[in-house]
């Protein structure tokens, strides 16, 4: 069974700049999850969507990111413009439903300059 | 505001040996705890969870301990293998509702020594 896949694994831009990154879950995964994971630090919660509603976004700063789950599979999420603390790596994880166990993609690591 | 803590920032632990991580959280409203495990440019992969109703939990040559009335909780790996060393999360959930988004520890580097 694949994986969650994601694109790109690394990207490298200028504060002000936008960015978008993509994640692809896990074949039947109603839910998926996208968590910045700053250096040092754990993973922390943006956007939770179950098939195409967003659960959470109570974590995701909206002055300036955005994500969609249209048809509800893909996702994409949006940083415009970046700032230097958004460098980070940005995970993306689905599960077959809420309360069950989350898998993550390797992560897009996005250095903000 | 660190509600999920990990206070050992590395862990060196000789093969063939007990590696114990401990993780504390402040929030009794969580009502699920889980461990990943996470190797350098990948993501975190699932090893073990406990619910709050249950004091252990035991795979192969892991296992959970869960103390709810310290709001503390342990991962045992014995014996300790080479492939062990990797940074260890603890992770945990609110019970009840659809949201159901993990808050992390900063993670614990586990070191494996020959």
């Amino acid at each position: 069974e694949a994986g969650v896949a994601q694109s790109p694994r690394y990207k490298i831009i200028e504060k002000r700049q936008s960015v978008a990154f993509w994640c692809n879950p896990i074949s039947g995964h109603a839910t998926l999850y996208w968590y910045q994971q700053i250096l040092g630090q754990g993973p922390k919660l943006l956007i939770q969507f179950q098939n195409n509603g967003v659960v959470d976004d109570s974590q995701l700063p909206k002055d300036r990111f955005s994500a969609e789950r249209l048809k509800g599979v893909d996702s994409t999420l949006k940083i415009q413009p970046a700032k230097l603390e958004d460098s980070a790596v940005y995970l993306c994880a689905s599960s077959p439903g809420t309360r069950e166990t989350q898998y993550f993609g390797p992560g897009t690591r996005l250095l903000v300059l | 505001d660190q509600q999920v803590k990990q206070n050992s920032p590395s862990l060196s632990v000789q093969e063939g040996r007990i590696s114990i991580l401990n993780c504390d959280y402040t929030n009794s409203m969580f009502d699920y705890f889980l461990w990943y495990k996470k190797y350098p440019a990948e993501g975190p992969t699932f090893l073990i969870s406990i619910s709050s109703i249950k004091d252990k939990n035991e795979d192969g040559r892991f296992t959970v301990f869960l103390n709810k009335s310290a709001k503390h909780l342990s991962l045992h790996i014995v014996p300790s293998q080479p492939g062990d060393s990797a940074v260890y999360f603890c992770a945990a959930r609110y019970g009840g509702g659809g949201a159901d988004g993990l808050t992390f520890g900063k993670g614990t580097h586990l070191i494996i020594q020959p």
